[in-house]
């Protein structure tokens, strides 16, 4: 069965540094993968879409590859800051339709 | 931006009583829209698909007759928690598809909406 992992435990990391958030799936070939944010008690925000000929995406202070041999991406956080504190999580698509398959998120705590 | 709103944010029920949900697309029209259940720690779980004029379609699992969806127009959908019962306590979250067509599949979310059935 199609399955994605995030790492289930807190990630924490000291304020300025780079913090990396890993998503790996199997038994799936996602046309596109998405990374949204949650904050507690809230819904998710969308923040970037890489799809699967992409490499590379990048938006401000975050980056995401897309690796489609090892069935992996990664999410990238320069310079973090405090209020990036929150849970992220990753989606898969198909190209046929807007029903994703949700990762179950990386609470990431950064550390002033 | 697209903005997608819910409410109420919270309700308490008594057992056995029903709560309706409503999601609502302030700023764009949503043929399609989605219903999500959370549990903590836990991922996103789609529940139904809800498509303005017709029938929503339940994810395997999902009682049609306890989650009762409507979406009578473009901007909003209803869920009807019927005959709550603890363990229907839950975080419910419904997202929208602009109706445009974005085919990048990004979706917007409510800000969800905490059921707790007493």
């Amino acid at each position: 069965s199609q399955k994605i992992e995030q790492n289930s435990e807190a990630l924490n990391i000291q304020e300025g540094k780079t913090a990396t958030l890993t998503c790996n799936y199997t038994n799936y070939s996602p046309a596109y993968l998405q990374w949204y944010r949650q904050d507690p008690g809230r819904g998710p925000v969308f923040l970037l879409l890489i799809r699967e000929n992409e490499k590379e995406k990048r938006k401000e202070r975050l980056k995401v590859t897309f690796d489609t041999t090892l069935k992996q991406s990664l999410f990238h956080i320069t310079a973090s800051q405090p209020a990036d504190s929150a849970t992220y999580l990753c989606a898969l698509a198909g190209s046929s339709n807007y029903q994703l398959i949700w990762g179950a998120g990386t609470k990431l705590i950064i550390k002033p | 931006g697209a903005v997608v709103s819910q409410h109420p944010s919270w309700v308490i029920c008594k057992s056995g009583t029903s709560v309706k949900i409503e999601c609502r697309s302030l700023d764009f029209q949503a043929t399609t829209m989605f219903w999500y259940r959370q549990f903590p720690k836990q991922s996103l779980m789609l529940m139904a698909t809800s498509n303005e004029g017709s029938k929503a379609t339940y994810e395997q699992g999902v009682e049609k007759d306890k989650f009762l969806i409507n979406h009578a127009s473009l901007t909003l959908s209803t869920l009807t928690v019927t005959s709550a019962h603890p363990e229907d306590s839950s975080f419910y979250i419904c997202s929208a598809n602009p109706r445009a067509g974005s085919n990048t599949g990004e979706l917007f979310f409510g800000e969800g909406s905490r059921l707790t059935v007493l």
